[in-house]
């Protein structure tokens, strides 16, 4: 089965802090994407970050950063700078060539702080 | 900009009722997918339409069936509405070929 685990349910952060949420894949292909999606409270799901797995180097969109280490099968996005904006829940997610849609974490609500 | 559309926000059926989710998408995208999000189980696939007429069956889609006769059009129908079926239903869309999903707002149904 491939799955996605995202260790870390809740994370709590400052603004203006930087913190980083974990993610684990498992899949036994070798071509894949992997992404980061954002859900803010009531608002739609939108994606943060891409990352293609023959790329070794790690994706950046702004304040956003992943750390792709793909022999670890690991994916960990760092806000840096924090925002109350960035608060929301953050799912990683999946997909491989031969699939067709993505394979989604359960989530990680993260939490910004005044 | 991409525009995902779902038909209502929130839903309140009773058990035993045929339901129909509709959801909308203006960029011409052949990928149409429709999810139930639940707490602590994150996204799980129900269907997913590669094109018109075709679709293909997710991980969970016992208790329910989809309709795509038009290509911006993907419809969820519950047949017989169950308490189980309470949820968050998103919709996404995505170009065929691209990784990119684009979602919806979400449906939040509940079925007593």
């Amino acid at each position: 089965a491939q799955t996605v685990t995202q260790s870390q349910p809740e994370m709590s952060v400052q603004e203006a802090e930087t913190v980083t949420l974990s993610c684990t894949y498992d899949t036994s292909e070798s071509d894949y994407y992997l992404f980061w999606y954002k859900q803010p409270p009531s608002r739609q799901m939108i994606l943060v970050i891409r990352q293609e797995a023959y790329k070794q180097q790690n994706a950046t969109e702004n304040r956003f950063s992943v750390n792709f280490q793909k022999a670890a099968k690991s994916f960990s996005l760092k806000i840096s700078d924090s925002q109350l904006g960035d608060a929301a829940m953050y799912f990683c997610a999946y997909e491989t060539n031969s699939g067709y849609a993505l394979n989604f974490g359960k989530g990680t609500s993260l939490l910004v702080t005044p | 900009d991409v525009k995902v559309t779902q038909s209502s926000r929130y839903l309140v059926k009773r058990t035993g009722e045929k339901v129909f989710l509709e959801c909308v998408q203006d960029m011409d995208h052949e990928n149409m997918f429709w999810y139930r999000q639940d707490p602590g189980l994150g996204l799980r696939l129900i269907y997913f339409s590669y094109d018109v007429k075709m679709k293909e069956k997710g991980d969970i889609p016992e208790g329910y069936s989809v309709s795509r006769e038009k290509k911006e059009r993907f419809s969820l129908i519950l047949e017989s509405a169950s308490t189980n079926q309470t949820s968050m239903y998103l919709c996404a869309s995505r170009v065929a070929n691209q990784y990119e999903q684009y979602f919806g707002p979400g449906t939040r149904l509940t079925v007593t």
